[in-house]
């Protein structure tokens, strides 16, 4: 049971920033959230992560809401090459629990 | 960047048979991974290892499967008979932390017949 809940699927366009929505309505309190993407015939690769405050990277943004309960990635600038599935995973032992996930695709 | 690097990328057996998965995380890693993704389903916890020891795994990770780190750099994955079920990527991964980011492998796609 992954816990959280994504929409199945995003389109948004080359060059403007993409919001990933993320539902993690029963976390606990000492559950990091994990985002992840699979490109095709690939592994998953590590985006970003956080507990509380916001989280920033090279790759992307973590948004986390203040009780916690949800989270938005923000790809600020997106290009084709982000098109994956891209996970969000509460994390609370040594496991990471993958869901569906949302497929982005992005329209150049 | 690091890399975790995995072998075979893809093994072909017949059903019945052991295979070895064998992967090489980033050195400075102190947690592994094992995870398995069956065409078009998704993405499998297996087993957690640290300090040498299994830490945790799925209802998967029966008999039939085994990890061992014989050594300081390798990280391997038994398979003692292989079903045709067992067909899937595996994929290794590492962390350098519990709660840091994991880095996953490219997979090795095996193929049970």
């Amino acid at each position: 049971d992954a816990k959280t809940t994504q929409p199945n699927s995003m389109e948004s366009n080359e060059e403007e920033p993409v919001h990933l929505p993320c539902n993690h309505s029963t976390i606990s309190g000492t559950d990091y959230i994990h985002w992840y993407r699979q490109l095709p015939s690939q592994g998953p690769e590590y985006v970003i992560h956080g507990l509380t405050s916001n989280v920033n990277n090279r790759m992307a943004s973590l948004a986390i809401a203040e009780d916690r309960k949800s989270s938005t990635l923000i790809l600020h600038r997106a290009t084709l090459r982000d098109a994956a599935v891209y996970y969000c995973i509460r994390q609370g032992a040594q496991k990471l629990v993958f869901g569906q996930g949302t497929r982005l695709t992005i329209n150049p | 960047e690091p890399e975790v690097t995995q072998t075979p990328s893809h093994q072909v057996t017949q059903m019945g048979q052991e295979v070895i998965l064998r992967c090489v995380p980033i050195s400075n890693h102190l947690y592994f991974y094992w995870y398995r993704q069956i065409l078009g389903q998704k993405v499998e916890f297996l087993v957690s290892f640290y300090n040498n020891e299994i830490s945790e795994k799925s209802e998967i990770f029966d008999d039939q499967f085994s990890v061992e780190r014989p050594d300081g750099s390798n990280f391997t994955l038994k398979i003692r008979s292989t079903k045709l079920e067992d067909s899937a990527m595996y994929f290794c991964a590492s962390s350098e932390q519990e709660m840091n980011g994991y880095t996953f492998g490219s997979g090795t796609r095996l193929t049970v017949v």
